[in-house]
């Protein structure tokens, strides 16, 4: 079993839904939480970071993280056809160690 | 957000050259930075964690004489990837932690040997 599970998508929206994005985890020794965009040969671009249960609102963009659940979630309103990209997930116990999910591509149809 | 900085975003070498990558925090000090590989749509590949001052620490299979890395500074890693073959040809990008623990990247490089 993998350590962070991300569905792969694709995942194709109309322009205005809302997005929901998941990641589910098995080590309960994550501690921090991250969400990126990353567009077709770019770096990622980190979007969210959490480090507690509850919910992180930055514009358009919400991060939910549900440690007893062990699952996050990133949530896009309104979404527009820039949105369309990768969206990675990644965990941290808190040392160097970083985790990434494999990425769930996202199509936002004008 | 944090800057960090790679270049060259794009290099073209002949084979049994050698390439330098250079990775850039520009707005902090970073004591740790990660190189990783990309292949066309597939997750990052960790191959290194660069340490300042200190030696790299390799991920298994990666050929540590292969892809030479350098941390000398806090705010500067290299990545050198020594007598480049075409199989070397990817999409390479670097990661520098910032002091909260949020991760940075850089833009990427995209390496084609010929």
């Amino acid at each position: 079993q993998k350590e962070v599970e991300q569905d792969p998508g694709p995942l194709s929206v109309p322009e205005g839904a809302i997005v929901s994005l998941n990641c589910t985890y098995s080590n309960s020794a994550f501690q921090y939480f991250m969400w990126y965009r990353q567009y077709s040969r770019k770096g990622p671009e980190l979007l969210m970071y959490t480090y507690s249960s509850g919910n992180k609102e930055d514009g358009r963009f919400t991060a939910q993280v549900d440690k007893s659940s062990k699952y996050i979630s990133l949530f896009i309103r309104d979404s527009q056809p820039s949105d369309s990209a990768t969206y990675l997930c990644a965990m941290s116990p808190g040392t160097y160690k970083y985790i990434f999910g494999t990425g769930t591509r996202l199509k936002v149809l004008a | 957000g944090a800057v960090v900085s790679q270049h060259p975003s794009r290099v073209i070498c002949k084979s049994g050259t050698s390439v330098k990558i250079e990775c850039r925090s520009l707005d902090f000090q970073a004591t740790t930075m990660f190189w990783y590989r990309q292949f066309p749509k597939q997750s990052l590949m960790l191959m290194a964690t660069s340490n300042e001052g200190s030696k790299a620490t390799y991920e298994q299979g990666v050929e540590k004489d292969k892809f030479l890395i350098n941390h000398a500074s806090l705010t500067l890693s290299t990545l050198t990837v020594t007598s480049a073959h075409p199989e070397d040809s990817s999409f390479y990008i670097c990661s520098a932690r910032e002091g909260t623990g949020e991760l940075f990247f850089g833009e990427g490089s995209r390496l084609t040997v010929l």
